[in-house]
């Protein structure tokens, strides 16, 4: 089985710029979560999609937003970057329905804002 | 409130046992987690522990629970060098909408010294 891609794995932007992230999540598993890593700040959850509509939000500005397809890949748009969004974008995936799902994480997208 | 906190690094010798531990702040927490994250790497769970359960044992990993002292902590034995990496503590909450969200701590890094 296939886990978690998530693409591009690097990217580059300048401020004010917009940028849209990607994540396929393991075949099967509905959920799809969003996380921000910085360093000191661990991760912060950003949302969760769940059968195409976003189940849980954590507390990120408007700028910050997502979707999900029918197929259960998931896309982040941030838009009016600060450098301050400069950080590893993780996505995780799991079949979402129970209390407990492992979540099964991809590699990542480093976003470097200059 | 909802927050999970970890000391940010932690050093050992080769052979010797680690020990990370782990504070959080919410008493309705289901399952605690332990996660491993490589360089380059997303997240990887390690092991988890039900929120009614005072330990677990899994090979060289030891996990103890106090929930009077909401102290989750993660023993690894024989560190090995391989075992060099960010480790973070998460809980799963439920919320109001009957769903379930994970919350991280900052993450600590583990030097193993060979």
């Amino acid at each position: 089985k296939a886990g978690v891609t998530q693409t591009p794995r690097y990217l580059i932007k300048t401020r004010g710029q917009q940028v849209t992230l990607s994540c396929s999540p393991i075949s099967g598993h509905r959920s799809v979560s969003w996380y921000q890593q910085t360093p000191g700040q661990g991760l912060q959850f950003l949302f969760e999609y769940f059968s195409e509509t976003q189940r849980n939000k954590g507390n990120f500005p408007g700028r910050f937003s997502g979707r999900q397809f029918s197929n259960s890949r998931s896309e982040m748009n941030v838009s009016t970057l600060e450098l301050g969004d400069s950080a590893l974008y993780l996505c995780a995936s799991s079949g979402g329905t129970y209390t407990y799902n492992e979540q099964f994480f991809g590699p990542g997208t480093r976003l470097t804002v200059l | 409130g909802e927050d999970v906190e970890q000391s940010l690094f932690l050093s050992v010798r080769e052979g010797d046992s680690s020990v990370i531990n782990c504070t959080y702040t919410d008493s309705s927490s289901t399952y605690l987690y332990w996660y491993k994250q490589e360089p380059g790497a997303g997240l990887q769970l390690l092991t988890y522990i039900f929120s009614n359960m005072d330990m677990k044992q899994d090979q060289r990993l030891t996990v103890l629970l106090n929930k009077k002292d909401k102290h989750l902590s993660l023993r690894i034995a024989d560190t090995q060098t391989g075992d060099s990496a960010i480790y973070f503590c998460a809980e799963s909450l439920r919320t109001t909408s009957g769903t379930y969200k994970y919350i991280f701590g900052t993450g600590t890094r583990l030097k193993v010294l060979a």
